[in-house]
Protein backbone atom coordinates (compact mmCIF):
# COMPACT_ATOMS: atom_id res chain seq x y z
CA UNK A 1 0.00 0.00 0.00
CA UNK A 2 1.46 3.18 -1.39
CA UNK A 3 1.45 5.39 1.67
CA UNK A 4 3.81 8.16 3.65
CA UNK A 5 4.51 7.19 7.54
CA UNK A 6 4.49 9.60 10.25
CA UNK A 7 6.17 8.57 13.62
CA UNK A 8 5.23 9.37 16.61
CA UNK A 9 1.53 10.68 16.05
CA UNK A 10 1.25 12.26 19.38
CA UNK A 11 4.49 13.31 21.34
CA UNK A 12 4.31 15.75 24.83
CA UNK A 13 7.98 16.70 25.58
CA UNK A 14 9.24 19.94 27.28
CA UNK A 15 11.69 23.21 26.52
CA UNK A 16 15.14 22.13 24.92
CA UNK A 17 14.86 18.50 25.19
CA UNK A 18 15.77 17.31 21.18
CA UNK A 19 13.41 15.36 19.46
CA UNK A 20 13.43 13.36 16.02
CA UNK A 21 10.06 13.28 13.96
CA UNK A 22 10.41 10.88 11.14
CA UNK A 23 9.04 10.21 7.87
CA UNK A 24 9.09 7.55 5.36
CA UNK A 25 7.61 6.82 2.17
CA UNK A 26 7.20 3.79 -0.09
CA UNK A 27 6.62 5.07 -3.39
CA UNK A 28 9.76 6.30 -4.66
CA UNK A 29 8.88 10.30 -4.91
CA UNK A 30 11.41 12.17 -5.61
CA UNK A 31 9.46 15.35 -3.64
CA UNK A 32 9.57 15.38 0.65
CA UNK A 33 8.34 18.23 2.51
CA UNK A 34 7.39 19.36 6.38
CA UNK A 35 4.69 21.02 7.01
CA UNK A 36 3.44 22.51 10.77
CA UNK A 37 -1.12 24.05 10.80
CA UNK A 38 -1.72 26.07 13.48
CA UNK A 39 -5.23 26.92 13.92
CA UNK A 40 -6.37 29.93 11.56
CA UNK A 41 -2.67 29.77 9.77
CA UNK A 42 -3.26 27.36 7.57
CA UNK A 43 -0.39 24.75 6.20
CA UNK A 44 2.93 26.72 6.51
CA UNK A 45 5.85 24.77 5.04
CA UNK A 46 9.17 24.10 7.09
CA UNK A 47 11.53 22.13 5.02
CA UNK A 48 11.20 20.67 1.78
CA UNK A 49 13.48 18.54 -0.67
CA UNK A 50 14.00 17.86 -4.26
CA UNK A 51 15.89 14.92 -3.84
CA UNK A 52 18.50 13.09 -1.87
CA UNK A 53 20.86 15.79 -0.37
CA UNK A 54 18.67 18.58 -1.79
CA UNK A 55 17.45 20.01 0.76
CA UNK A 56 15.50 24.23 0.81
CA UNK A 57 14.03 26.23 3.44
CA UNK A 58 10.27 26.91 3.25
CA UNK A 59 8.26 29.59 5.12
CA UNK A 60 9.01 28.86 8.31
CA UNK A 61 12.50 26.81 9.34
CA UNK A 62 13.70 28.69 12.47
CA UNK A 63 14.02 25.96 15.03
CA UNK A 64 13.95 23.02 12.81
CA UNK A 65 16.39 21.25 10.42
CA UNK A 66 16.00 17.91 8.45
CA UNK A 67 18.08 15.72 5.93
CA UNK A 68 17.95 13.35 3.89
CA UNK A 69 20.27 10.95 3.39
CA UNK A 70 17.99 8.30 1.32
CA UNK A 71 14.83 8.66 -0.61
CA UNK A 72 12.24 7.39 1.47
CA UNK A 73 12.94 9.06 4.33
CA UNK A 74 13.04 12.92 5.61
CA UNK A 75 13.16 13.19 9.66
CA UNK A 76 12.04 16.39 11.12
CA UNK A 77 15.38 17.53 13.67
CA UNK A 78 14.12 19.87 16.64
CA UNK A 79 17.19 20.20 18.59
CA UNK A 80 15.87 22.79 21.04
CA UNK A 81 12.08 22.67 20.86
CA UNK A 82 10.52 25.45 22.51
CA UNK A 83 6.78 26.13 23.09
CA UNK A 84 5.69 28.26 20.36
CA UNK A 85 6.82 24.85 17.81
CA UNK A 86 3.50 22.99 19.59
CA UNK A 87 1.59 21.96 16.69
CA UNK A 88 0.34 19.77 14.18
CA UNK A 89 2.95 18.30 11.82
CA UNK A 90 2.81 17.15 8.37
CA UNK A 91 4.74 15.47 6.41
CA UNK A 92 4.12 14.67 2.05
CA UNK A 93 5.71 12.94 -0.46
CA UNK A 94 5.37 13.80 -4.70
CA UNK A 95 6.44 12.47 -7.51
CA UNK A 96 7.33 15.38 -9.56
CA UNK A 97 6.05 14.05 -13.07
CA UNK A 98 2.65 14.66 -11.13
CA UNK A 99 2.79 16.32 -8.59
CA UNK A 100 0.15 15.00 -6.42
CA UNK A 101 1.14 15.06 -2.71
CA UNK A 102 0.44 12.34 -0.45
CA UNK A 103 0.47 13.19 2.89
CA UNK A 104 1.43 11.27 6.31
CA UNK A 105 -1.48 11.29 9.23
CA UNK A 106 0.08 14.16 11.22
CA UNK A 107 2.25 14.47 14.07
CA UNK A 108 1.19 16.28 17.12
CA UNK A 109 3.55 17.79 19.15
CA UNK A 110 3.19 20.03 22.37
CA UNK A 111 6.26 21.63 23.97
CA UNK A 112 5.84 22.22 27.54
CA UNK B 1 6.79 35.95 -4.25
CA UNK B 2 4.53 33.38 -5.53
CA UNK B 3 1.11 33.51 -4.17
CA UNK B 4 -1.91 31.68 -4.04
CA UNK B 5 -5.16 33.04 -2.67
CA UNK B 6 -8.73 31.78 -1.81
CA UNK B 7 -12.14 33.04 -1.67
CA UNK B 8 -12.36 33.80 2.02
CA UNK B 9 -14.60 31.51 3.62
CA UNK B 10 -16.65 30.46 5.77
CA UNK B 11 -18.95 29.03 2.44
CA UNK B 12 -22.53 27.95 3.72
CA UNK B 13 -24.67 25.79 0.71
CA UNK B 14 -27.64 23.63 1.32
CA UNK B 15 -27.32 20.37 0.72
CA UNK B 16 -27.84 19.09 -3.05
CA UNK B 17 -26.83 22.78 -4.20
CA UNK B 18 -23.11 23.38 -5.87
CA UNK B 19 -20.48 24.68 -3.89
CA UNK B 20 -17.96 26.53 -6.16
CA UNK B 21 -14.54 27.18 -4.70
CA UNK B 22 -12.05 29.92 -6.22
CA UNK B 23 -8.38 30.41 -6.46
CA UNK B 24 -6.11 32.46 -8.29
CA UNK B 25 -1.79 32.37 -8.31
CA UNK B 26 0.54 34.47 -9.12
CA UNK B 27 3.31 33.15 -10.76
CA UNK B 28 2.31 32.56 -14.90
CA UNK B 29 4.61 29.99 -15.09
CA UNK B 30 2.90 27.56 -12.98
CA UNK B 31 2.19 24.19 -14.51
CA UNK B 32 0.21 21.67 -11.98
CA UNK B 33 -2.79 22.85 -10.44
CA UNK B 34 -4.19 20.77 -7.16
CA UNK B 35 -7.15 20.32 -4.78
CA UNK B 36 -7.51 18.81 -1.30
CA UNK B 37 -9.66 18.12 1.22
CA UNK B 38 -9.19 18.32 4.97
CA UNK B 39 -11.31 17.15 7.87
CA UNK B 40 -10.79 19.16 10.80
CA UNK B 41 -7.68 17.37 12.81
CA UNK B 42 -7.17 15.13 9.29
CA UNK B 43 -4.45 14.83 7.18
CA UNK B 44 -5.08 16.74 3.36
CA UNK B 45 -6.13 14.12 1.04
CA UNK B 46 -6.13 15.08 -2.78
CA UNK B 47 -9.31 15.35 -4.43
CA UNK B 48 -8.45 16.51 -8.42
CA UNK B 49 -5.16 17.23 -10.28
CA UNK B 50 -5.12 19.60 -13.56
CA UNK B 51 -3.01 20.40 -16.03
CA UNK B 52 -4.27 22.02 -18.64
CA UNK B 53 -6.70 24.61 -19.55
CA UNK B 54 -10.88 23.70 -19.45
CA UNK B 55 -12.49 21.53 -17.69
CA UNK B 56 -11.82 18.28 -15.87
CA UNK B 57 -14.72 16.15 -14.07
CA UNK B 58 -14.81 13.13 -11.31
CA UNK B 59 -17.97 12.09 -10.03
CA UNK B 60 -19.38 15.36 -8.19
CA UNK B 61 -16.35 17.23 -8.52
CA UNK B 62 -15.41 19.55 -11.28
CA UNK B 63 -11.69 21.60 -11.86
CA UNK B 64 -11.90 24.25 -13.98
CA UNK B 65 -8.34 25.83 -15.19
CA UNK B 66 -7.41 29.52 -16.83
CA UNK B 67 -4.48 29.86 -17.13
CA UNK B 68 -4.76 33.14 -19.19
CA UNK B 69 -6.80 34.55 -16.25
CA UNK B 70 -4.07 33.15 -13.46
CA UNK B 71 -7.92 31.06 -11.91
CA UNK B 72 -8.53 27.54 -10.57
CA UNK B 73 -11.88 26.69 -9.27
CA UNK B 74 -13.69 23.35 -7.69
CA UNK B 75 -16.99 23.03 -8.20
CA UNK B 76 -18.98 20.39 -5.94
CA UNK B 77 -22.15 19.34 -7.51
CA UNK B 78 -24.92 17.96 -5.34
CA UNK B 79 -23.22 19.01 -2.08
CA UNK B 80 -23.73 16.65 1.16
CA UNK B 81 -22.98 17.27 4.40
CA UNK B 82 -19.93 14.58 4.16
CA UNK B 83 -18.27 17.54 1.90
CA UNK B 84 -18.21 20.00 4.96
CA UNK B 85 -14.24 20.51 4.99
CA UNK B 86 -11.45 22.80 4.48
CA UNK B 87 -10.58 23.13 0.78
CA UNK B 88 -6.77 23.88 0.22
CA UNK B 89 -5.73 24.95 -3.74
CA UNK B 90 -2.17 24.05 -4.44
CA UNK B 91 -0.01 25.08 -6.90
CA UNK B 92 2.92 23.84 -8.58
CA UNK B 93 5.74 25.24 -11.12
CA UNK B 94 7.79 23.21 -13.47
CA UNK B 95 9.07 20.17 -12.93
CA UNK B 96 11.55 20.76 -9.40
CA UNK B 97 9.70 23.90 -8.22
CA UNK B 98 8.06 24.02 -5.19
CA UNK B 99 4.38 23.89 -3.79
CA UNK B 100 2.64 26.71 -2.92
CA UNK B 101 -0.69 25.99 -0.80
CA UNK B 102 -3.40 28.58 -0.70
CA UNK B 103 -5.14 29.57 2.71
CA UNK B 104 -8.01 27.26 2.30
CA UNK B 105 -11.68 27.66 2.17
CA UNK B 106 -14.04 26.52 4.79
CA UNK B 107 -17.12 24.93 3.34
CA UNK B 108 -20.28 23.57 5.13
CA UNK B 109 -22.56 22.12 4.10
CA UNK B 110 -26.85 21.97 5.73
CA UNK B 111 -28.69 19.48 5.94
Amino acid sequence: EAQVTQNPRYLITVTGKKLTVTCSQNMNHEYMSWYRQDPGLGLRQIYYSMNVEVTDKGDVPEGYKVSRKEKRNFPLILESPSPNQTSLYFCASAGLLTGELFFGEGSRLTVL
Amino acid sequence: QKEVEQNSGPLSVPEGAIASLNCTYSDRGSQSFFWYRQYSGKSPELIMSIYSNGDKEDGRFTAQLNKASQYVSLLIRDSQPSDSATYLCAVMGNYGQNFVFGPGTRLSVLP
